[in-house]
């Protein structure tokens, strides 16, 4: 069946844009994750979504960034007003249970 | 807090040579530790997951780890490496409330021919 699935793949913009990343979680799944991974380092956790509410969302940096899961499947990550220090690759993951976790292939996000 | 350490930023060994990548934990109360695979370009891939039970487990493309509660250490262990297993490797544990995933800053596997 189809995977996890991010749009873009990759998005540059220019330092002071708005920005959408779309994650496209597995049918069924009700859980789903953002993470942030900066090169060298393991992915760092941003926000969950059970359903549609966002049960926790302890690992967003700052008020820059929000994430929403309006009807309890597709999930876009907005951040506004970018800064360089924002480019990293953004992951998202799904799940049904909470022992395990299904990634997307992840958006590369670069800030000039 | 929940925590996870990978000593090794690389490791390298031979085809046909057993593999071990290593990593520590920190956790209060149960651990629920896992192994994730990530390929250039690439998601995370699950590998295995230990919850309770058997201190050894078996996952995906011939891999193992062992759970070592005194040492609180979930290595990860293939006793004869192939050269496509050459990727990064990230050790995970689960917080208590099942809300996220600390995940270690990783370790890339070198499979030399």
């Amino acid at each position: 069946g189809a995977g996890v699935s991010q749009t873009p793949s990759n998005k540059v913009t220019e330092k002071g844009k708005y920005v959408e990343l779309r994650c496209d979680p597995i049918s069924g799944h009700t859980a789903l994750y953002w993470y942030r991974q900066s090169l060298g380092q393991g992915p760092e956790f941003l926000i969950y979504f059970q359903g549609t509410g966002a049960a926790d969302d302890s690992g967003l940096p700052n008020d820059r960034f929000f994430a929403v899961r309006p009807e309890g499947s597709v999930s876009t990550l907005k951040i506004q007003r970018t800064e360089r220090g924002d480019s990293a690759v953004y992951l998202c993951a799904s799940s049904l249970t909470p022992y395990e976790q299904y990634f997307g292939p992840g958006t590369r996000l670069t800030v000039t | 807090a929940q925590s996870v350490a990978q000593p090794e930023d690389q490791v390298k060994v031979a085809e046909g040579n057993p593999l071990t990548v290593k990593c520590t934990y920190s956790v209060s109360g149960n651990p629920y530790l896992f192994w994730y695979v990530q390929y250039p370009n690439r998601g995370l891939q699950f590998l295995l997951k230990y919850i309770t039970g058997d201190n050894l487990v078996k996952g995906s493309y011939g891999f193992e780890a062992e759970f070592n509660k005194s040492q609180t250490s979930f290595h990860l262990k293939k006793p004869s490496a192939l050269v496509s297993d050459s990727a990064l490797y990230f050790c995970a544990v689960r917080s208590n409330n099942f809300n996220k995933f600390y995940f270690g800053s990783g370790t890339k596997l070198n499979v030399k021919p």
